[in-house]
């Protein structure tokens, strides 16, 4: 079936440095990506959603310069955290929508847990 | 491998009690999250456990067993607006979070 990866999986790094988690659809196209944080025992909060080829479209209270979204490909989006800071220590997921086999879905990948020492 | 089984469908009448079971199978275990999730919207998180035990939220209650690798949500007094798909999440020992497929639960009058 269709899967969507994260990596890396894990990142620690210090205050004021940046990151960049990538998110791949592995087995199908997907036109949309969608950024997601997850705080603790919460739900998923969508941060961002973007199409392939476009700008990111960034929910309200979301920095769209701290938070830098690239979908140059139909398989491949990446978020940058910009200089990090301990508050930005959370879950990030991503999913993908795109057409796997006939239908258009929606799949979720494993997450990126990042902690900002 | 790493794996969740969750019915792909079930149907259920209005008012009455439904329960959705899910298994996993996780390298290392850091809880079970369950979330809802409408057509075209993003899932909304419903309960998380990490213990044993049932826990209960309203009409929603969720249930752990660990040492079986076991969970179900239960939904009481089924309403319309309960049509959704229900993800069972679980989450292991590096904070990784598998997805199960989700299992569409048609409400019917």
């Amino acid at each position: 079936g269709a899967v969507v990866s994260q990596h890396p999986s894990w990142v620690i790094c210090k205050s004021g440095t940046s990151v960049k988690i990538e998110c791949r659809s592995l087995d199908f196209q997907a036109t949309t990506m969608f950024w997601y944080r997850q705080f603790p025992k919460q739900s998923l909060m969508l941060m961002a959603t973007s199409n392939e080829g476009s700008k990111a479209t960034y929910e309200q209270g979301v920095e769209k310069d701290k938070f830098l979204i690239n979908h140059a490909s139909l398989t491949l989006s990446t978020l940058t955290v910009t200089s990090a800071h301990p508050e930005d220590s959370s879950f990030y997921i991503c999913s993908a929508r795109g057409l796997a086999g006939l239908s258009e879905t929606q799949y979720f990948g494993p997450g990126t847990r990042l902690l900002v020492l | 491998g790493q794996n969740i089984d969750q019915p792909t469908e079930m149907t259920a009448t209005e008012g009455a009690i439904v329960q959705i079971n899910c298994t996993y199978q996780t390298s290392g275990f850091n809880g079970l999250f369950w979330y809802q999730q409408h057509a075209g919207e993003a899932p909304t998180f419903l309960s998380y456990n990490v213990l044993d035990g049932l826990e209960e939220k309203g009409r929603f209650s969720s249930f752990l067993s660990r040492s079986k690798g076991y969970s179900y949500l239960l939904l009481k007094e089924l309403q319309m607006k309960d049509s959704a798909s229900y993800l069972c999440v679980a989450m292991d020992s590096n904070y990784q979070l598998i997805w199960g497929a989700g299992t569409k639960l048609i409400i019917k009058p």
